[in-house]
């Protein structure tokens, strides 16, 4: 079993839908989460993370926890044809946050005008 | 500022040739990554550096990977021999400091024949 699972799509939806995208994982020790962005030829970049249970939000975009069934998810709001990516979710057992990161597959998303 | 620096951007090679892989990270940043990105997954780290210093190549299949970064500023890995199963995008990033964001260059794709 893999530590991190992730839907890889392709996920295709029209434009100004809200996304939902999801990760679970299997390693409790896991304490910050984190959504990297990945347009085709580039790096990943990140787009948000956190270390507790909950919501976080920034602008369009929510990151949500839930520790006790070990799921993370994305959410985007009126989602835009830029949106169009691969996005990946990655965790890391440490407080640092950004150390010995264990990334999901990527679920590639496409937004259709 | 300018990002994490990559080249090259494309490399198409022979089983059991040698390749090498350059990357200047961002201007300042102390901590440096090696990741590995197979087609359909999310990156693996080979080996992080602080400065000029191995933090973490547990993962590095060092039997035909080595890496190093001189000076603690650019970095350089290689490969060799190669083998087929090492086709992928080879992507550096760099953080400020252990534990910070961490930024990615375009990635070095690698194809072996």
């Amino acid at each position: 079993q893999k530590e991190v699972e992730q839907d890889p799509g392709p996920l295709s939806v029209p434009e100004g839908a809200i996304v939902s995208l999801n990760c679970t994982y299997s390693n409790s020790a896991f304490q910050y989460f984190m959504w990297y962005r990945q347009y085709s030829r580039k790096g990943p970049e990140l787009l948000m993370y956190t270390y507790s249970s909950g919501n976080k939000e920034d602008g369009r975009f929510t990151a949500q926890v839930d520790k006790s069934s070990k799921y993370i998810s994305l959410f985007i709001r009126d989602s835009q044809p830029s949106d169009s990516a691969t996005y990946l979710c990655a965790m890391s057992p440490s407080n640092f946050g950004n150390e010995k990161l264990t990334f999901g597959t990527g679920t590639r998303l496409t937004i259709i005008p | 500022e300018a990002g994490v620096a990559q080249s090259p951007r494309y490399k198409i090679i022979e089983k059991r040739q040698s390749v090498a892989f350059w990357c200047n990270p961002i201007s300042g940043h102390a901590t440096l990554y090696w990741y590995q990105q197979i087609l359909g997954q999310g990156p693996k780290l080979l080996i992080q550096f602080q400065n000029n210093g191995v933090v973490d190549d547990s993962q590095l299949p060092k039997d035909r990977f080595s890496a190093e970064r001189l000076k603690g500023v650019d970095s350089t890995l290689k490969i060799q021999p190669a083998k087929l199963e090492d086709s992928a995008v080879y992507l550096c990033a760099s953080s400020l400091e252990f534990g910070e964001t961490q930024y990615f260059g375009p990635g070095t794709r690698l194809l072996v024949l």
